[in-house]
């Protein structure tokens, strides 16, 4: 099955600062990479996602890069503020439609 | 309502107790999922429903078991639990039909058990 995997578990930045969460996985099939965001009490929201036919998406402060050949896609948030503290998961699916979810990155932005 | 709802939010119960979760969505799905989300361990599926069957169950012990009588709802009953199922339970939904897909989660039902 698939194998998906995370880094880095914490990750720690100042205000205003970049933040880069990596993932890769193992399964060739998957074609579909979602990112999500978990805030304290609640359950994990889609903030961006990207499809095997695309390199790279973008939305605002958010951006996803994606290579396929090396299996690894990362997500990069510019400009940190307070509120983007939360922990972020990545997953991949495509061989099947259940996802298969990275261990999580729990991201502190410090004001 | 909209979106994925969860009941309770939160649940103490003890170990000889038979509760029971509930999950509904008004996105017009036609999967359901229940995930367990503990300290300092990934997600864990636990069971998938696709056009109300089940069609995924990650050897869960016979202490959980799952309900889904339509599309829109899926119920998780608990029975002689141990504390270390204490967690955080998701339910999620999305439509299939394509490969991947967008889950949208519940805010989860926080269970303790003593």
């Amino acid at each position: 099955g698939e194998n998906v995997e995370q880094h880095p578990s914490t990750l720690s930045v100042q205000e205003g600062d970049s933040a880069v969460i990596k993932c890769t996985y193992s399964d060739s099939a998957s074609n579909y990479f979602p990112w999500y965001k978990q805030e304290l009490g609640k359950g994990p929201q889609l903030i961006i996602d990207i499809r095997s036919n695309v390199g790279e998406k973008k939305d605002q402060r958010i951006a996803v890069t994606l290579n396929k050949t090396a299996k690894h896609f990362s997500l990069h948030i510019t400009e940190t503020q307070p509120e983007d503290s939360a922990v972020y998961f990545c997953a991949s699916s495509g061989g099947s439609y259940i996802p298969t979810f990275g261990r999580g990155t729990s991201l502190i932005v410090h004001p | 309502e909209t979106g994925v709802t969860q009941t309770p939010r939160h649940l103490v119960m003890g170990m000889t107790n038979k509760k029971s979760l509930k999950c509904e969505q008004h996105l017009g799905h036609n999967a359901m999922y229940w995930y367990k989300q503990s300290a300092k361990k990934p997600l864990e599926l636990m069971f998938v429903y696709n056009f109300k069957e089940q069609t995924e169950n990650n050897s869960v012990p016979s202490r959980f078991s799952p309900e889904c009588p339509n599309s829109s709802h899926l119920f998780l009953h608990l029975h002689t639990l141990q504390p270390e199922d204490s967690a955080l339970y998701l339910c999620a939904s999305s439509n299939i039909g394509r490969d991947g897909g967008e889950q949208f989660f519940g805010p989860g039902t926080r269970l303790t058990v003593l």
